[in-house]
């Protein structure tokens, strides 16, 4: 059967390293896309966006970079730190309105 | 502002029960949302609405329903609680922006943890 899913994609990275967070999204006609953060007991926050007519966009320590060729989006943390430990989750905005959210990835950063 | 608001926190249901989750946001956006976070999973789309008195379905709208009198509120019911609707349901909301008309940077609520027994 299907897997609960309680063990999320764990990626362990060490203070001060690069971090990349990948996602494969779903729908070839989405044309805008978001990475959220979510810290434990809370909600998601947004981190960064980019339309589907973009293939990179940079913010604050943060970059995300869009393949659509292979229906793909990465995020790039730079000098990670512990604050950045979290779950992120790349979320797709289809059908207007709609916004389908991955799974997601759990950040472990080591000091 | 306090941004999105979500009542209560935490919440045990006896199966068939019912109960309402609310979520109320001060910043007049038209945009609001419903969506559960099972362990470990992404969030799924239960309900969403672009306005007051428009509601539309998400992705597992079964077991749910809404409404929008106000551009405030936003609650979720759930008519005849059952096992399967334990999980995290979380609020959202977003406004419009004038260069895609899409709505996007949602801004969430702290989360109703609902456990079913």
């Amino acid at each position: 059967g299907e897997s609960v899913g309680l063990h999320l994609p764990t990626l362990s990275v060490q203070e001060g390293d690069n971090s990349i967070i990948n996602c494969a999204y779903s729908n070839s006609a989405s044309d805008y896309f978001i990475w959220y953060k979510q810290e434990s007991g809370k909600g998601p926050q947004f981190i960064i966006d980019i339309r589907s007519n973009m293939d990179k966009r940079q913010g604050q320590r943060v970059t995300v970079l869009l393949n659509k060729t292979v229906k793909h989006l990465s995020l790039q943390i730079a000098a990670t730190q512990p604050g950045d430990s979290a779950v992120y989750f790349c979320a797709e905005l289809y059908n207007f309105n709609k916004f389908y959210f991955g799974s997601g990835t759990k950040l472990n950063v080591k000091p | 502002n306090a941004g999105v608001t979500q009542t209560p926190k935490f919440r045990i249901l006896k199966i068939g029960q019912s109960m309402t989750l609310q979520c109320t946001q001060d910043m007049n956006h038209n945009y609001m949302y419903w969506y559960r976070q099972d362990p470990g999973m992404g969030l799924k789309l239960i309900y969403y609405s672009v306005g007051a008195g428009i509601t539309d379905k998400g992705e597992v709208p079964n077991g749910y329903n809404v409404s929008r009198s106000t551009t405030e509120d936003f609650p979720l019911r759930l008519e005849l609680a059952a096992p399967s609707q334990t999980s995290v349901y979380f609020c959202a909301s977003s406004y419009l922006r004038g260069w895609t008309g899409h709505a996007y940077e949602q801004y969430f609520g702290p989360g109703t943890r609902l456990t079913v027994t």
